[in-house]
């Protein structure tokens, strides 16, 4: 079972609002997830971290304020408010699981965002 | 401003070992303390983490894949690498290094622009 699961695809209409999901195996509701986008092309670029009290430090360089994000139980959605062309990207979550020689980084397969 | 680029053979033949490198500009990867990691993406599919190294030289590996990679600081010290032995067509992906800073809270700050790599004979 993997440690986080996302859903293969998501969209929106131009200027509307998406929230993708990143779901936590069970046991695992303590964990932060790392928000990755990866626009079409490019290695990915920090988007923002969350745990289940919500953002964790700060958004990366340049992510616009439209990109906030929540946690609740086993989940951790991203939303994108007011979405643009420019988000048109994959989303992927990630996280530490395991500590010391058991370190083990963790990635979900990663959502595709289509802005219609 | 931190760089990274990875380098090595585009093709690598069914069997034998993936050779790469990254090469670090805008600071040393042996002066503060960072975590150096390698991460690899199949074509159309999700990101995985391959593993790191420290500024110490002290790895991690992900399970699924520790018995065929090593980790290392290159000759130079700007420099690490990843071989990864016994390769199969499930290894052909583009091969990220990343840097992430060891304190808490902190995420893969700086990532190469990747590098495909084919297994094919």
């Amino acid at each position: 079972q993997s440690v986080l699961t996302q859903p293969p695809s998501a969209s929106a209409s131009l200027g509307a609002s998406v929230t993708l999901t990143c779901t936590l195996s069970s046991g695992y509701s303590n964990y932060k997830v790392d928000w990755y986008q990866q626009r079409p092309g490019k290695g990915p670029r920090f988007v923002m971290r969350v745990g289940a009290g919500g953002i964790v430090g700060s958004k990366g360089d340049g992510i616009p304020d439209r990109f906030s994000v929540l946690g609740s139980g086993l989940n951790r959605y991203l939303t994108i408010k007011n979405i643009q062309e420019e988000d048109e990207s994959d989303y992927h979550c990630g996280a530490d699981h395991g500590s010391g020689s058991n370190f083990v980084y963790v990635f979900g397969t990663g959502t595709k965002v289509t802005v219609l | 401003q931190v760089q990274l680029q990875e380098s090595g053979p585009g093709l690598v033949k069914p069997s034998q070992t993936l050779s790469l490198t990254c090469t670090v500009s805008g600071g040393s990867i042996s002066s503060g303390s960072y975590y150096w990691s390698w991460i690899r993406q199949p074509a159309g599919k999700g990101l995985e983490w391959i593993g790191r190294i420290y500024t110490s030289g002290s790895t991690n590996y992900n399970p699924s894949l520790k018995s065929r990679v090593t980790i290392s600081v290159g000759m130079s010290k700007n420099q690490f690498s990843l071989k990864l032995s016994s390769v199969t067509a499930a290894d052909t992906a583009v091969y990220y290094c990343a840097r992430r800073d060891v304190r808490s809270g902190s995420y893969f700050d700086y990532w190469g622009q990747g590098t495909l790599v084919t297994v094919s004979s």
